[in-house]
């Protein structure tokens, strides 16, 4: 069964630091992969997704993900956090390649001036 | 601009009683989905739908419902709510491709006295 990981439910960095956020996959067949973002109060906005076109993805607001199979993972990051960027974020893998989605539990990014 | 809306925002119910909570969207999307959130959980499936008429259970559809009588409306609805039902409902719909993102409403934010 397909299943994510993210590790750390709260990250914290100063403004202009680098955000790396963690999420590790398990998948029986080749993984759809996504973040998403969670803004307080709000529902969730795609940041970007991994279809196998491209190990790294290039995302929204400046974040990207590499997707590394030999390490079964998927991680965020922006090599430097703006205070807007604090919010909710989650990894999710496709359901057996279908648009059912299995979240991760979520990470929370604070950012610090 | 299309988009997803619930209804209500916030629900204040009592142990027992009948709720039901709207969805609507205006993407034309075949496929529909509710997910609750609960700290610690992420989000977790609730029922899905593909088309009109057809509905499916999610990884935690004990004591809800859902139907699905025209493409845009897919609401939900708890038989006898329960404490453990308090959480934050989100419905989401897409296009139905395997790597279709999914698009998400505000959420309803329901609690059950």
């Amino acid at each position: 069964a397909q299943s994510v990981t993210q590790l750390g439910s709260h990250v914290s960095v100063s403004e202009g630091a680098l955000v790396l956020l963690r999420c590790n996959y398990s998948s029986s067949v080749p993984p759809y992969l996504f973040w998403y973002v969670q803004y307080p109060n709000q529902g969730l906005q795609l940041l970007l997704k991994y279809t196998s076109a491209a190990t790294l993805v290039k995302g929204i607001n400046g974040f990207e993900a590499e997707f590394k199979k030999s390490e079964t993972s998927f991680h965020l990051t922006k090599p430097s956090a703006h205070m807007s960027d604090a919010a909710e974020y989650f990894c999710a893998v496709s359901d057996q390649g279908t648009d059912k989605l299995i979240f991760g539990t979520g990470t929370r990014l604070q950012v610090f001036p | 601009d299309a988009e997803i809306t619930q209804s209500p925002r916030h629900k204040i119910t009592e142990t027992g009683r009948q709720v039901t909570l709207a969805c609507h969207q205006t993407w034309n999307h075949n496929n529909m989905f509710w997910y609750r959130q609960d700290l610690g959980h992420g989000l977790r499936l609730i029922h899905y739908s593909y088309g009109v008429q057809d509905t499916n259970k999610g990884e935690v559809s004990d004591g809800y419902s859902v139907s699905r009588s025209n493409t845009e409306d897919l609401p939900l609805t708890l038989e006898s709510a329960a404490s453990s039902q308090t959480s934050v409902y989100f419905c989401a719909s897409s296009a139905g491709q395997k790597n279709s993102p999914l698009h998400f409403g505000n959420g309803t934010r329901l609690t059950v006295t």
